[in-house]
Formats: C-alpha cells, sequence, structure tokens
C-alpha cells in the first residue's frame, strides 16, 4: 500500500521558520518526482515546489521563492520543505504529492496545517 | 504563468446526470493536464492524466478529452459519490498550476 505522511504542521509567529517532511512508503520513491501542494483555508489548491529523483533539480512557485526549500533523502524515502520568512499568506494545509508531467499527481498524503499568526 | 479556467465555478447535478466541465489554459499545453476530485478535508484524488488517460481504480464513468487549450472532464451518470470539487492541473511548464474549482452538488 502507497502511503504518504506529512508532519512538522503547527502555528508559528510571522517571520518565522518550519520544516515539513513527508515520508513514504509502498513504492520505488527514488524513481518518483515529489511535489508540495497547498490549499489556504476554504480556498483551491497551489502548487508549491517540487524535486526530481536525485535531488538535481527543484522548481519553486514564485511566492515563495527564497523563502521555502524543498530537499529530499532517498535512503530515508522523505521530502522536506524548509519554510523561513513566513507569512500569513502562508497558512495552509500542505499536501506532499508523487508524480509529474507524465503522471500527474498519483499520491497524496493526508495534508499538514501551518497557521501563521501572532 | 499559464492560467487555467474552469467553467461552471458551481454546478447542481443529480444522480443520473451526465455533467461535463470545461478547463480552459491561457496558452497551449499539448496533453499535459490532469483532472483531480476532492472532497471536503481529504487530499485530492487523481482521476485523469495526459488529458485523457484515466487513472487505475477509477470508475469508467469519468472521462477527458482535450489537447492544446481546451479539455473537458465528463461524468457520464453521475453517483451519489460524486458530489465534490473537481480540479484541473497543467503540468506542460512552471509554475504548475491549478483550475479554480468546480463544486458538484447534489441538485
Amino acid at each position: 500500500e502507497v502511503r504518504l505522511v506529512e508532519s512538522g504542521g503547527g502555528l508559528v509567529q510571522p517571520g518565522g521558520s518550519l520544516r515539513l517532511s513527508c515520508a513514504a512508503s509502498g513504492f520505488t520513491f527514488s524513481s518518483y518526482w515529489m511535489n508540495w501542494v497547498r490549499q489556504a483555508p476554504g480556498k483551491g489548491l497551489e502548487w508549491v515546489a517540487n524535486i526530481n529523483q536525485d535531488g538535481s533539480e527543484k522548481h519553486y512557485v514564485d511566492s515563495v521563492k527564497g523563502r521555502f526549500t524543498i530537499s529530499r533523502d532517498n535512503a530515508e524515502s522523505s521530502i522536506y520543505l524548509q519554510m523561513n520568512s513566513l507569512r500569513a499568506e502562508d497558512t495552509a494545509v500542505f499536501y506532499c504529492a508523487s508524480g509529474g508531467s507524465q503522471s500527474g499527481f498519483a499520491y497524496w498524503g493526508q495534508g499538514a496545517l501551518v497557521t501563521v499568526s501572532s | 504563468d499559464i492560467q487555467l479556467t474552469q467553467s461552471p465555478s458551481f454546478l447542481s447535478a443529480s444522480v443520473g446526470d451526465r455533467v461535463t466541465i470545461t478547463c480552459r489554459a491561457s496558452q497551449g499545453i499539448r496533453s499535459y493536464l490532469a483532472w483531480y476530485q476532492q472532497k471536503p478535508g481529504k487530499a485530492p484524488k487523481l482521476l485523469i492524466y495526459v488529458a485523457s488517460t484515466l487513472q487505475s481504480g477509477v470508475p469508467s464513468r469519468f472521462s477527458g478529452s482535450g489537447s492544446g487549450t481546451e479539455f473537458t472532464l465528463t461524468i457520464s451518470s453521475l453517483q451519489p459519490e460524486d458530489f465534490a470539487t473537481y480540479y484541473c492541473q497543467q503540468l506542460n511548464s512552471y509554475p504548475l498550476t491549478f483550475g479554480g474549482g468546480t463544486k458538484v452538488e447534489i441538485k
């Protein structure tokens, strides 16, 4: 069974930092692009970042460039999202998801809530 | 950035109805379009990828078509479990983007 489990969410003050983790199991993790997608309360989906199979290629949405960093550890079958200089508008449920252009995002985690508030 | 415009944004339908949702891209995206279903409090579920390929395990009443800038998701006979919000996503170029969503509710 494929599983993606996010952790690390929580309440943080504006300007603070948080690191999300996503642990994968049930598939050949090192063969897949991995993504972070977020959803603000009551809003639609927004792709945030992705990383290729060996971590050599990364892409970000403009609104997080320079503040967020995606990384992966294939030995641990995990990806991470380091989030710095957090803003109120970053408040969202963050999902990790596997897949790329040829397959869509086939597998998703349950989501981790990040709340940025003073 | 490529904008995806879904229509309608809200749809009221009955069980058994044929439902069509449209997704228009602001520029050509070849066939790199996916469709997702999301229910409240749950993660999205992939239905269709590369415009018309049905994801494994998804019922055959779901189908997708289109290429370039215009795409459709069709549910041939709406079932009670299909009431949800549907999103299109383009995977042709960065940043990857989603449409605004179509909420399908029970009439």
